[in-house]
């Protein structure tokens, strides 16, 4: 069964500096990893995946995410959070066989002035 | 511009009255999804229609039905609304070709009450 951990349900940093908002990964075949980000009283907006290729995926507002295989691992990461960034964001995961998505718990993002 | 468009908004029923939550996209997708969101959770999946295919999750309680007559449209119907059937309620689509890579768009949800 595909799955997907948040470890965090809470991620706090002050405006400026570098955020890193954490997601791991099991799936039973190749993985096509996703980031949601998703507003108050609004639906979810998709921010970038991970298909193939390089492991470094670049995504919209700035965002970036780093595919790692060896540690099922795939962060999303921007270099310097503004607070308009506070929001909650969800890593999903597909593998190759299953039609649908799997969302983890979401992480509660919060950028400080 | 493309969109995926929920009607209501916001919806308040009584215990056990049917409601139809509705959705519509432009995308042209041939992939739609309804999701379940509690409190800030992880949204999850009720059903999804591939094409006309319509599969259902196993845990997806017989209380939710879905409609879809064309392409661009997708009900969500709820025969008796219980008190925890209270939630946000998504709809979302996909461009399907049995890929699995195509991300999914999302509309703005419809957040049900039940009182």
């Amino acid at each position: 069964a595909q799955s997907v951990a948040q470890p965090e349900d809470q991620v706090n940093v002050a405006e400026g500096n570098p955020l890193t908002v954490k997601c791991t990964y099991s799936v039973s075949g190749n993985p096509y990893l996703f980031w949601y980000v998703q507003y108050p009283n609004r639906g979810l907006q998709f921010l970038l995946k991970y298909i193939t290729g390089d492991n470094l995926v670049k995504g919209s507002y700035g965002f970036e995410a780093e595919f790692n295989k060896s540690q099922t691992s795939f962060h999303l990461k921007k270099p310097s959070a503004l607070v308009s960034d506070s929001a909650l964001y969800f890593c999903a995961v597909r593998d190759n066989r299953h039609n649908d998505m799997r969302f983890g718990a979401g992480t509660r993002l919060t950028v400080k002035p | 511009d493309a969109m995926v468009i929920q009607n209501p908004r916001y919806q308040v029923t009584q215990f056990g009255k049917p409601v139809t939550l509705s959705c519509s996209q432009t995308l042209n997708h041939n992939v739609m999804y309804w999701y379940q969101q509690k409190s800030s959770q992880a949204p999850k999946l009720l059903f999804h229609y591939y094409d006309k295919d319509f599969n259902n999750e196993a845990d997806t309680p017989d209380n939710f039905q879905s409609r879809r007559p064309n392409t661009s449209f997708c009900f969500l119907d709820i025969r008796s609304p219980g008190l925890g059937d209270a939630a946000m309620y998504l709809c979302a689509t996909s461009r399907g070709d049995r890929g699995a890579y195509n991300e999914q768009f999302f509309g703005p949800g419809t957040r049900l009450t039940v009182l």
